[in-house]
């Protein structure tokens, strides 16, 4: 199992561009997340998808958007980039029915908005 | 989500206990404590978790107060590999797609 995918690992956008973020699990979870950490601070959620077709805010979506493709994919877009949205991205995801509900993170995007 | 708080920064030697407090006070009786932690540039990876007994796994044991105000995670025989940032969460894991809250965490450094 590769556990949790996400595509590209580096990205450098100027302000203005779009660009997706791409997250795959192969886990079978139901719950996929995708958090944003900025330097010396702790994750901060965006958006979430409890199951296949819901998605909810977190704690900071906007400038975002998402897209639970299906069971496996979850992704992330911006519309229209700005400098403040320079950061890592990490997906995770999880199996509500694991009475535990722990979360499996991806490697990251390290995403650069000029 | 309860709030938790962890001390900024500790350090311990290679080979020694590493004892990671966190205090949680707010918490309510439904409420677990979950331990992440962060190796530098890579995606947090769980390590336990407990609701009010201790406990152990092939990583890390979990000691929760008899109150369940606290809580220290220890790593009995810390090498090189375990310096990273520990994250001390407090959630109810079976709320349909809630979101776990990472605060700074404890940056651990292990000192040869």
């Amino acid at each position: 199992n590769a556990g949790v995918t996400q595509t590209p690992k580096f990205q450098v956008l100027k302000t203005g561009q779009s660009m997706t973020l791409q997250c795959a699990q192969d886990m079978n979870h139901n719950s996929m997340y995708w958090y944003r950490q900025d330097p010396g601070m702790g994750l901060r959620l965006i958006y979430y998808s409890a199951s296949e077709g819901t998605t909810d805010k977190g704690e900071v979506p906007n400038g975002y958007n998402v897209s639970r493709l299906n069971k496996r994919e979850f992704s992330l877009r911006l519309e229209s980039a700005a400098p403040s949205q320079t950061s890592v991205y990490f997906c995770a995801s999880s199996d509500i029915g694991d009475r535990s509900n722990e979360q499996f993170f991806g490697p990251g995007t390290r995403l650069t908005v000029l | 989500d309860a709030k938790t708080t962890q001390p900024t920064s500790m350090d311990c030697a290679e080979g020694r206990a590493a004892n990671l407090p966190c205090n949680h006070s707010t918490i309510s009786g439904n409420e677990y404590v979950y331990w992440y932690r962060q190796i530098h540039s890579q995606g947090p990876q769980y390590i336990i978790h407990g609701l009010k007994n201790n406990e152990t796994n092939e990583m890390a044991s979990l000691i929760i107060t008899e109150d369940r105000k606290s809580s220290t995670l220890i790593l009995p025989h810390a090498t090189l590999r375990d310096t990273a940032v520990y994250y001390c969460i407090v959630r109810v894991p079976w709320n349909y797609g809630q979101n776990f809250v990472f605060g700074p965490g404890t940056r651990l450094s292990v000192l040869p």
